[in-house]
């Protein structure tokens, strides 16, 4: 079966235009994460979707960005204004329920975002 | 709200010997997990190990296994027999009770043949 999926791989920004990175969970998994990581670090937590719902926003740093799963499958993280700040990699994670802290994400391969 | 501290930026091993990877925690949470992930070069992660806290056993997965200490808030990482497959960045991770993941800095292991 096909993994997580995210689009486009890579993508190139002018500072200020807006972006929206997409991401495909695998089929049928109920909670999505999305994580920002910075080069050479480690991902940071920005949102949690449980199917449509987005219940926890906590990580978002600021409101340039907003992100929505609206029949609770594929998902879009958009930032609006682009920062140089905002270059990083925008991983997505999918697990198959609600239920679980022990569950095993699975992440996508990532968005490369550079903004120039 | 948890913290995970990753001290080593980067480690190295002969193909075959054992290495251990260290982490260190600390969390409000009552019901919490941790992780081990590994991202290789094309940056897919992959979960590598899993540690229930309330559980006294440590994991073993094959090859990987933990030395959860809880008192000391310590998890760390030991790859034995050590395979040129296994070079990569590894992470370790506190989940909470719905999946949340808090990652340390990493460690970027490299393994010489």
């Amino acid at each position: 079966g096909a993994g997580v999926s995210q689009s486009p791989r890579y993508k190139v920004a002018k500072r200020g235009q807006d972006v929206a990175l997409r991401c495909d969970p695998i089929s049928g998994h109920v909670s999505l994460f999305w994580y920002q990581q910075a080069l050479g670090q480690g991902p940071e937590f920005l949102t949690y979707f449980q199917n449509e719902a987005q219940l926890d926003k906590s990580g978002l740093p600021s409101d340039r960005f907003f992100a929505e799963r609206p029949e609770g499958s594929v998902s879009t993280l958009k930032i609006q204004r682009t920062q140089q700040e905002d270059s990083a990699v925008y991983l997505c994670a999918s697990s198959p329920t609600s239920g679980g802290g022990q569950e095993t994400q699975y992440f996508g391969p990532g968005t490369r975002l550079l903004v120039l | 709200a948890q913290t995970v501290t990753q001290s080593q930026p980067e480690m190295s091993v002969q193909e075959a010997e054992t290495v251990t990877l260290s982490c260190t925690y600390d969390t409000s949470e009552s019901d919490y997990y941790l992780f081990w992930y590994k991202q290789p070069p094309s940056r897919q992660m992959i979960l590598v190990i899993r540690q229930e806290a309330y559980k006294q056993q440590n994991a073993t997965e094959n090859r990987f296994s933990v030395n959860f200490q809880k008192a000391a808030k310590s998890f760390s990482l030991k790859i034995s027999d050590s395979q040129l497959g296994d070079a990569a960045m590894y992470f370790c991770a506190g989940g909470t009770s719905y999946g949340k993941l808090t990652f340390g800095q990493g460690t970027i292991l490299t393994v010489h043949p």
